[in-house]
């Protein structure tokens, strides 16, 4: 079974700096995807970034970047220039099939002014 | 702007009460989902549904049912709720047969069974 494991509960950074979250998965697909989605206080879940797995070239989104290394089962997020609206709640998630994910924990990141 | 929306934002209700939730999207996506989130244990699947009347449990489904009659509603019943069932519930869709497709989510209903 697949699982995705977010080690680090709670962070925080000062605004403008850069921050990196973790995140490690098993699996034994070789078709797949990962999602970095982020929940604002009281605000809906959205995706902030996506990357598939047969992909070697990480992805970005503006101040977003991961980090994939899929020999270690690796997917970690930067955020650069951490600004106070990234404060949020984060997940990492596993995707593969026609439509299950499987989501981490959480990281709540709180960005300090 | 694809759009879900979750009937309420807070809802308290008794012990052993039926308690229906109910979600609905505007963007014609044929994948619903119902999640639970508690702290500590992240977004757990509960059930989801790939078509009208279709419905597949999720990892966590007892204890809930649902119901999708029309494409763009999904339900979520608890036949007698209880109080390990207080949590964050949050529904989302996306478009069919891809994983790699994003779900887009509501903004949660935080029931509170007493």
């Amino acid at each position: 079974a697949q699982t995705v494991t977010q080690s680090q509960p709670e962070m925080s950074v000062q605004e403008a700096e850069t921050v990196t979250l973790s995140c490690t998965y098993d699996t034994s697909e070789s078709n797949y995807y990962l999602f970095w989605y982020k929940q604002p206080p009281s605000r809906q879940m959205i995706l902030v970034i996506r990357q598939e797995a047969y992909k070697q070239q990480n992805a970005t989104e503006n101040r977003f970047s991961v980090n994939f290394q899929k020999a270690a089962k690796s997917f970690s997020l930067k955020i650069s220039d951490s600004q106070l609206g990234d404060t949020a709640m984060y997940f990492c998630a596993f995707g593969s099939g026609t439509y299950k994910y499987i989501f981490g924990t959480g990281t709540r990141l709180k960005v300090l002014a | 702007d694809v759009k879900v929306t979750q009937s309420s934002r807070y809802l308290v209700k008794r012990t052993g009460e039926k308690v229906f939730l109910e979600c609905v999207q505007d963007m014609d996506h044929e994948n619903m989902f119902w999640y639970r989130q508690d702290p500590g244990l992240g977004l757990r699947l509960i059930y989801f549904s790939y078509d009208v009347k279709m419905k597949e449990k999720g990892d966590i489904p007892e204890g809930y049912s649902v119901s999708r009659e029309k494409k763009e509603r999904f339900s979520l019943i608890l036949e007698s709720a209880s109080t390990n069932q207080t949590s964050m519930y949050l529904c989302a869709s996306s478009l069919a047969d891809r994983v790699s497709y994003e779900q887009y989510f509501g903004p949660g209903t935080r029931l509170t069974v007493t």
